[in-house]
C-alpha cells in the first residue's frame, strides 16, 4: 500500500520569499510522484511530475521538486513566490503498475504582500 | 480539446435523499476516477472505472456507487445521504495506456451540500 504525508497544513510566506512544501511517501513498490495545485474554486491542475530520469523536475511557473529515494521525499520548492501562487498544493503518488493515486491532505500556501 | 466536465457544479440535498453526479472525461481517455474532497481530509479515493469496469475501489460504504458507459462517461451515485457526505466530488480522467500515461486530469468538481 502507499501513503503520502504532507507535514505542513498551512504555510504563510511573504511575497518574493522562498518556500518549501514538504512531502514524504511510503510505498512497497516503485511509484510515480506528482504535485497538483488547486486554485480557489477550481479543480486540481498538474504542477509537475516525476516518472523517471533526472530526480529534479521543474514546472513552467518556477516551481521545482526533487525526488529523494533514500528519504522517500518529493519536496516542492520555489525561490521567489508571487501573490498568484496562493493556492492549495497536493502531493500524490501512483504505483507504476496501476492507476490508483494516493494524495496527501494538502498544504495551503498563502503569499502575503 | 475539451477538459473534464462535471455536472451539476453545485447542489443541495437533504438527509436521506440520493444524488447522481455526472462526469464526461477528456476525449480518448478510458479511465475515470472519483474523489471526495473535504477540508482537512484531502482527497479520498472513491473508485476508478476503466472500459466500463470498476478497476479499483476505495474504502467507502456501499451507499457510494458508480458506473461507466461505453463512451467513457461516468456517473456516481450516493444513496441515503448523510450530513457527512457534504463535500466536493472530483472526477478525473486519464489516458492510461501504459507506464507514465496515468496522469490525472481533473474536472472542477460537484459541490454537494447535505442539509
Amino acid at each position: 500500500a502507499q501513503s503520502v504525508t504532507q507535514l505542513d497544513s498551512q504555510v504563510p510566506v511573504f511575497e518574493e520569499a522562498p518556500v518549501e512544501l514538504r512531502c514524504n511517501y511510503s510505498s512497497s513498490v516503485s511509484v510515480y510522484l506528482f504535485w497538483y495545485v488547486q486554485y480557489p474554486n477550481q479543480g486540481l491542475q498538474l504542477l509537475l511530475k516525476y516518472l523517471s530520469g533526472s530526480t529534479l523536475v521543474e514546472s513552467i511557473n518556477g516551481f521545482e521538486a526533487e525526488f529523494n529515494k533514500s528519504q522517500t521525499s518529493f519536496h516542492l520548492r520555489k525561490p521567489s513566490v508571487h501573490i498568484s501562487d496562493t493556492a492549495e498544493y497536493f502531493c500524490a503518488v501512483a504505483p507504476n503498475t496501476g492507476n490508483q493515486f494516493y494524495f496527501g491532505t494538502g498544504t495551503s500556501l498563502t503569499v502575503i504582500p | 480539446k475539451a477538459g473534464v466536465t462535471q455536472t451539476p457544479r453545485y447542489l443541495i440535498k437533504t438527509r436521506g435523499q440520493q444524488v447522481t453526479l455526472s462526469c464526461s472525461p477528456i476525449s480518448g481517455h478510458r479511465s475515470v476516477s472519483w474523489y471526495q474532497q473535504t477540508p482537512g481530509q484531502g482527497l479520498q479515493f472513491l473508485f476508478e472505472y476503466f472500459s466500463e469496469t470498476q478497476r479499483n475501489k476505495g474504502n467507502f460504504p456501499g451507499r457510494f456507487s458508480g458506473r461507466q458507459f461505453s463512451n467513457s462517461r461516468s456517473e456516481m451515485n450516493v444513496s441515503t445521504l448523510e450530513l457527512g457526505d457534504s463535500a466536493l466530488y472530483l472526477c478525473a480522467s486519464s489516458l492510461d495506456r501504459g507506464p507514465g500515461t496515468g496522469e490525472l486530469f481533473f474536472g472542477e468538481g460537484s459541490r454537494l451540500t447535505v442539509l
